[in-house]
């Protein structure tokens, strides 16, 4: 299995309040992504990165934000929780080297937002 | 635009049928195609990539197949098995832009003892 790991794997969160989720990989690959997960909707792309601090929007950025500072950590912010962004939040890293670009996912965030 | 659909929505099958999933994709131009498995409650795993200049892929009793002119794939699962049960999604990237996955919502499959 690729080396991600997300942090937490389950939050509850008040409306209006600040969350921020964490993906760390080992595999020192250079594009990571988030997406949600949704009933009805499959996997959405929120942001991704191609590199150390260049992020780039996907299908549903809006309220959300992230930075990467090291190729190890990309961080997904909800600046001001809402209802609507109550879901299952996956990260995936791939890697150009190989000329696959083949995703891999970590194991999932569950977020409640109340 | 590109759009993937994943025909059907939902299958139940005995155990021990060969079985066909289907993905279809609108635009030809693709880099290559992914076939994932989920559990319930987890992440994906990666099952097969195929990359645009091949035909097919195989890994045990996997076999996922690339028609680029028909827009379509095909993932067979010979002698399923309970454990089979899972949703399988297919996902394309396309050609020029590599760092985005085009989604399909996926099959669920259930294999019944």
């Amino acid at each position: 299995d690729a080396g991600i790991t997300q942090s937490p794997r389950h939050k509850v969160t008040e409306t209006g309040t600040p969350v921020t989720l964490r993906c760390h990989q080992t595999e020192n690959h250079r594009y990571m992504y988030w997406y949600r997960q949704d009933p009805g909707h499959g996997l959405r792309l929120i942001h991704y990165s191609y590199g150390v601090k260049d992020t780039d929007k996907g299908e549903v950025s809006d309220g959300y934000s992230v930075s990467r500072s090291k190729t190890e950590d990309f961080l997904l912010t909800l600046e001001s929780a809402t209802s609507s962004q109550t879901s299952v939040y996956f990260c995936a890293i791939s890697e150009s080297r190989d000329l696959s670009y083949e995703q891999y996912f970590g194991p999932g965030t569950r977020l409640t937002v109340t | 635009k590109q759009e993937v659909t994943q025909i059907p929505a939902a299958l139940s099958v005995p155990e021990g049928e060969n079985l066909v999933l289907n993905c279809s994709f609108t635009d030809s131009a693709i880099y290559n195609l992914q076939w994932f498995r989920q559990d319930p409650g987890k992440g994906l795993t990666s099952l097969l990539l195929i990359q645009s200049s091949q035909r097919e892929q195989t890994s045990g009793r996997l076999n996922a197949s690339l028609d680029k002119s028909s827009g379509r794939s095909t993932l067979y699962i010979a002698a399923s098995q309970p454990g089979d049960s899972a949703t399988y999604l297919c996902a394309v990237l396309n050609a020029g832009n590599n760092r985005k996955l085009i989604w399909g919502l996926g099959t669920s499959l259930a294999v019944n003892p």
